[in-house]
Order: C-alpha cells, then structure tokens, then sequence
C-alpha cells in the first residue's frame, strides 16, 4: 500500500526558514518525481513544485511564488522528499500536501499545517 | 500559464439529483484533465483521469467528459457521502494547475 507522510509543520516567524519532509513507503521511491502542493486555509490548491526522478535528471521545477525560496530535494535511500522553506511570508501559511508523480496525483500524504505568523 | 476555470463555485440539490459542473481551460489541453473530490480536512481524491476516465474504486454515478477546452463532470444520482468541493486539474503543461473547485452540498 502506498503510503505519504508529511512532517516538520509548525508556527514560524516572517523570514524564517522550515523543511518539510515526505516519508514514501509502499513504492520503489526512486522511480517516480514528487510534487508539492499547498492549500492556504478556506482556499484551492496551488502546486509549489517538484523533483523528478534521478532517471529523469532528479531536476526540479518551482511556482513563481515560491521559486528561489523554497527548494526540493529527495533522498532515495531514505524514501524521503524535503521541502526546504525560507525567507517564509504570511502568504505561505497553508497545509502543504505532497504527492507521488508530476502530472497526474493519485496518491497524496495527509498534509501538514505551516502557520507564518509573528 | 494556462488557468482554469469552474462552474458553478457552489451548488445545492437533492439526493438523487443529477449534478453537472463545467471547467474550461484558457487553451487547447486536449484531454489532459482530472477531476478530483476533496472533503474537509482531507487530501484531494482522484476521481477521473485523462477527462474520461474512472479511476479504479471509484463509483460509476462519476463521470467525465470533454477535450480541448470545455469539460463536464456528472454525477449522475447525487448521494450524502458526495458532499465535498471537486477540483479540475490540467497537466497538458507545468505547472499542472487546479480549478478554484466547486463545493456541492445537499439541499
């Protein structure tokens, strides 16, 4: 069975950093990209990025809102994708979901709530 | 980036309703769209996939249809446990984005 776990969510200050993890089990990890999306409270989904598999380059790409603060990054030995978050704003507080693929998400973890606020 | 759009954002009927909500696409994505179920609290559950087809699990009352840039999604006899907001999604490019949802609960 497959299975996405997210960790690392918290209240954090303006201008401050915070890395999500995603623990996989159920799959062959390496195989396959993993997205991030995040859903601002009462709002829609909005996809942050993802990181494809080393297969495909492990290279990553981001949404303009996020690029050049946040980062991706996978380790597959440990089945795990981070999301390195910094230079955070009140604009970023939403529950962060992520997911297995790049275009179509069957599986998502149960997301994790990142509260921006002083 | 291509944006999507939902119609309409909410709506209410009855139990055994037929329920139709529309998305259309800001260009020509041919049928590269998914129509996902979100319940509060929950993550997004994959309905329909590549605009037409049921995922595996998923009740035969959902359905989908379209290509390009107009889509429809059905359900077909409206039940309790389908309240919830559905999201289209595109993926004909990146980013892969999601319509602003429409929330369906029962009158």
């Amino acid at each position: 069975e497959v299975q996405l776990v997210e960790s690392g969510g918290g209240l954090v200050k303006p201008g401050r950093s915070l890395r999500l993890s995603c623990t996989a089990s159920g799959f062959t990890f390496g195989d396959y990209a993993m997205s991030w999306f995040r859903q601002a409270p009462g709002k829609g989904l909005e996809w942050v990025g993802f990181i494809r598999s080393k297969a495909y380059g492990g290279t990553t790409e981001y949404a303009a809102s996020v690029k050049g603060r946040f980062t991706i990054s996978r380790d597959d030995s440990k089945s795990i994708a981070y999301l390195q978050m910094n230079s955070l704003k009140t604009e970023d507080t939403a529950v962060y979901y992520c997911t297995r693929d790049a275009t179509t998400f069957v599986y998502w973890g149960q997301g994790t709530l990142v509260t921006v606020s002083s | 980036d291509i944006q999507m759009t939902q119609s309409p954002s909410s709506l209410s009927a009855s139990v055994g309703d037929r329920v139709t909500i529309t998305c259309q696409a800001s260009q020509d994505i041919s049928n590269y769209l998914n129509w996902y179920q979100q319940k509060p609290g929950k993550a997004p559950k994959l309905l329909i996939y590549d605009a037409s087809n049921l995922e595996t699990g998923v009740p035969s009352r959902f359905s989908g249809s379209g290509s390009g840039t107009d889509f429809t999604f059905t359900i077909s006899s409206l039940q309790p446990e389908d309240i919830a907001t559905y999201y289209c999604q595109q993926y004909d490019n990146l980013p892969p984005v999601f319509g602003p949802g429409t929330k369906v609960d029962i009158k």
